[in-house]
């Protein structure tokens, strides 16, 4: 009940494309959903995060979409970018002290020129 | 402002010995995470360190354990250590307990056990 599930393993889009990441979760006390890109060799750093009240957020060429009911959420990259090719992990927590996030697997996304 | 920074980059150790791994959260940040990020398995919660205190702990055996300091510095140690805990070791801070506060990552130490 504690996983995220996290979907395809690995994307391949050309520039301009649409690449949609999308997880899904069994534990309906997840109140905070964080997305994190990570470069080879870096740290993961924050991309863009929702709580379950909101249905859709954006920020700039990234779009989160969030189904309560399915408890699924989804990443979607408008305009991808060659420089957009990164692993991106969606992350799920309990907002009550516990520190803990909880990622999917990863998707490694690459964008041809 | 300077990053979450991370000693050493690598690390080669064989297996039965032990391994300190150390972080630097951000200035400002009390609460640092571990987390092992071994290959196809994602990122593993390891530990929570607040105020000196360990809050919660992941699914990882004893021999995982660590501290944090008065200056919220922190320090991961992995004793009696065995091939699968060769892994990317990330460490993470944030501003406060709450988990709506981001989560800063390191560049993480690459730890491997031969």
């Amino acid at each position: 009940q504690q996983q995220v599930k996290q979907s395809p393993q690995s994307l391949i889009v050309q520039k301009g494309g649409i690449p949609i990441i999308n997880c899904a979760y069994e534990n309906t006390a997840f109140d905070y959903f964080p997305w994190y890109q990570q470069f080879p060799g870096k740290g993961p750093a924050l991309l863009i995060a929702i709580r379950p009240d909101v249905s859709e957020k954006k920020e700039g060429r990234f779009t989160i979409s969030f189904n309560k009911s399915a408890k699924q959420f989804s990443l979607h990259i408008m305009d991808s970018q060659p420089g957009d090719s990164a692993t991106y992990f969606c992350a799920a927590t309990v907002s009550s002290n516990t520190g803990k996030l909880i990622f999917g697997q990863g998707t490694t996304l690459q964008v041809k020129p | 402002e300077a990053g979450v920074t991370q000693s050493p980059t690598h690390l080669i150790k064989t297996r039965g010995q032990q391994a300190t791994l150390r972080c630097s959260p951000i200035s400002g940040h009390t609460s640092v995470y571990w987390y092992q990020q071994a290959l196809g398995l994602g990122l593993q919660f390891l530990l929570w360190y607040d105020e000196g205190e360990e809050r919660n702990r992941g699914n990882f055996p004893p021999r995982f354990s660590g501290r944090q300091f008065p200056n919220y510095s922190s320090e991961l140690n992995v004793n009696a250590l065995e091939l699968e805990d060769s892994a990317l070791y990330l460490c993470a801070s944030s501003l406060s307990p709450h988990s709506y506060n981001e989560q800063f990552f390191g560049p993480g130490t690459r730890l491997t056990v031969l």
